[in-house]
């Protein structure tokens, strides 16, 4: 069964920093690509971050570009979402989605809550 | 960016009824367009991929169709379970973009 786990959210101040992580199980993670998509409380989705299987490819959206890094370990079956100088509106819920094809998710976890406030 | 319109902003039906929801892209995406499904405090679920391809354990009464600019998703009869908010989402040109949602609530 495909699994993954998102972790790492919380309360951070504007301008702090935090690193999310999804561990994954269930299916052969270095295969895929994968993305980071968030919804802020009440609105809509948000692609933010996608990388492919061998890091080759990696795009950011506008909003998160220079201050958010997407990164893989594929022996620890583990992507992560360096997230720096955050703002108050990246406050989301943030889901990890694998690629069915590139940007088709087919499989969510259950995403992890990322609140900046002061 | 692209930009997905998805109309009506919310639909009232009644179990068994048919329900019609509509994307529209500010260009064309080509057959580029998935539709997720996603109930309160659930992740999104994916429905349809490349405008009319159902994804794994996904009910025949959940249908895709259109090209280019404009495109439709259909459940053809709701079930009980099928009241949620839907999405639209291209995946033509990066970034990668969703629809506003529609909602589809029991009347």
């Amino acid at each position: 069964e495909v699994q993954l786990v998102e972790s790492g959210g919380g309360l951070v101040k504007p301008g702090g920093s935090l690193r999310l992580s999804c561990a994954a199980s269930g299916f052969t993670f270095s295969s895929y690509s994968m993305n980071w998509v968030r919804q802020a409380p009440g609105k809509g989705l948000e692609w933010v971050s996608s990388m492919s299987s061998s890091d080759s490819n990696i795009y950011y959206a506008d909003s998160v570009k220079g201050r958010f890094t997407i990164s893989r370990d594929n022996a620890k079956n583990s992507l992560y979402l360096q997230m720096n100088s955050l703002r108050a509106e990246d406050t989301a819920v943030y889901y990890c989605a694998r690629d069915l094809f590139q940007g088709v998710g087919d499989y969510w976890g259950q995403g992890t809550l990322v609140t900046v406030s002061s | 960016e692209i930009v997905l319109t998805q109309s009506p902003a919310t639909l009232s039906l009644s179990p068994g009824e048919r329900a019609t929801l509509s994307c529209r892209a500010s260009q064309s995406v080509s057959s580029f367009l998935a539709w997720y499904q996603q109930k309160p405090g659930q992740a999104p679920r994916l429905l349809i991929y490349d405008a009319s391809n159902r994804a794994t354990g996904i009910p025949a009464r959940f249908s895709g169709s259109g090209s280019g600019t404009d495109f439709t998703l259909t459940i053809s009869s709701l079930e009980p379970e099928d009241f949620a908010v839907y999405y639209c989402q291209q995946r033509s040109n990066w970034p990668f973009t969703f629809g506003g949602g529609t909602k589809v609530e029991i009347k």
